[in-house]
Formats: structure tokens, C-alpha cells, sequence
């Protein structure tokens, strides 16, 4: 099976842009979850989506938002770029099952925010 | 609110010797605990998970990890390391709740330094 994959690799912004992200998930897998790394506040929770609806948010300010399609491919939107949204980001797959309830995550996105 | 503390950045050992990397956890009810591995300019890999039963928890790579309830700690094991285990570790946490379950929270990261 292919695994998590993130479009595009690499992003360069500038402050005040939008962007939005893109992901799909492994085949069958119905949860997308949005990870924000950074070398300061480290691994952070975005939010997770499952069957097109938000299940789970992190606190992140109202800038950061995500949908997911009915294929479970979902996208993350930052509006209003600043120079401390530059990160990688993250996101995971799972089989929501209560037994196999693992997140694998695809290679991530690398935005720079100049 | 739950929380992971991984104590060390940087964790060095010698190839063959044994490696410890340090995590514990505070969590409300019981916890559902995680080990993933990053290489550079990867992703985070999946490595093992701990929900109920044993212990000791077999993964990939041949790394294990030790549940300690009332030490609430989950350290990461491997009998004997190589230099491509050289990595970042992290530990992460979520409640065992459906709610919250995909939620992780994430330690800080521990860097493994393995010398030939």
C-alpha cells in the first residue's frame, strides 16, 4: 500500500499570503489528522478530521483551518501568513478501529514564510 | 490536560551496547502511548504502541519499550544498537478515549547518537 503523501514538498510564502496543503491518506484509512512542527514548540496538534467533519481541534488560532473530501483527502488553509507559521507540517493517516488506532504520518510540508 | 516528558535531548551510545531513551507521561485515565522515530527531512515513522495488556511492548526494528504504570513512565529499549538507529525519538500520548484519541501530545524529542 502507498503510504500518507503531502503536496507540496516545499512551499516559500510571504507574510500576509494564504496557502493551503494538501493530503491523502492510505487507502482505506478514513481519519486525517494535522501536525505543526517547529525547532521551538515542537510537535503540536492541528486537527483531525473523519468522514468530512472536524473531530478534534488544537488550539491553534482561527487562521488555521482544514476539510477533508468525501476520498478522506483532506487540505489544511493557513490565511494571513506570519513569519512563525514557517514549519513542517505534518499529516497522519489511521483506520479508526479500537484495536489498530495508529497515525502514520507522510513526509510533511516545509513552509518558509519570508 | 495531558503531557510527555522525554528528560534528555541528546541520548549517546556505542554500537552493540544497549540503548535506553527516557519518557514518561501524565495522562488522565488510561493511557494510550506511542514511539515514533524521525529521520532527517522525513516524516515521523511509527515504531510501537502500548494500549492494554503486556507490559512489554515489541516494535519494529527491534526496539521494545516498558510500560511502568506507576512510575507512569514508557521507556524506549533496544538490546543493541547500530548507527542507522541514529535519529530523533519521540514519545506521544493520548487518552485512551475515543474523543481525544487521534489528539496526540507529543514529548520534545530525544536525539540518538550512535558512535561505530
Amino acid at each position: 500500500k502507498a503510504g500518507v503523501t503531502q503536496t507540496p514538498r516545499y512551499l516559500i510564502k510571504t507574510r500576509g499570503q494564504q496557502v493551503t496543503l494538501s493530503c491523502s491518506p492510505i487507502s482505506g484509512h478514513r481519519s486525517v489528522s494535522w501536525y505543526q512542527q517547529t525547532p521551538g514548540q515542537g510537535l503540536q496538534f492541528l486537527f483531525e478530521y473523519f468522514s468530512e467533519t472536524q473531530r478534534n481541534k488544537g488550539n491553534f488560532p482561527g487562521r488555521f483551518s482544514g476539510r477533508q473530501f468525501s476520498n478522506s483527502r483532506s487540505e489544511m488553509n493557513v490565511s494571513t501568513l506570519e513569519l512563525g507559521d514557517s514549519a513542517l507540517y505534518l499529516c497522519a493517516s489511521s483506520l479508526i478501529n479500537e484495536f489498530t488506532d495508529t497515525q502514520y504520518f507522510g513526509p510533511g510540508t516545509r513552509l518558509t514564510v519570508l | 490536560a495531558q503531557s510527555v516528558a522525554q528528560p534528555e535531548d541528546q541520548v549517546n551510545v556505542a554500537e552493540g551496547n544497549p540503548l535506553t531513551v527516557k519518557c514518561t507521561y501524565s495522562v488522565s485515565g488510561n493511557p494510550y502511548l506511542f514511539w515514533y522515530v524521525q529521520y532527517p527531512n522525513r516524516g515521523l515513522q511509527f515504531l510501537l504502541k502500548y494500549i492494554t495488556g503486556d507490559n512489554l511492548v515489541k516494535g519494529s526494528y527491534g526496539f521494545e519499550a516498558e510500560f511502568n504504570k506507576s512510575q507512569t513512565s514508557f521507556h524506549l529499549k533496544k538490546p543493541s544498537a547500530l548507527v542507522s538507529d541514529s535519529a530523533l525519538y519521540f514519545c506521544a500520548v493520548s487518552p485512551l478515549m475515543d474523543t481525544g484519541r487521534r489528539a496526540l501530545t507529543f514529548g520534545s524529542g530525544t536525539r540518538l547518537q550512535v558512535q561505530p
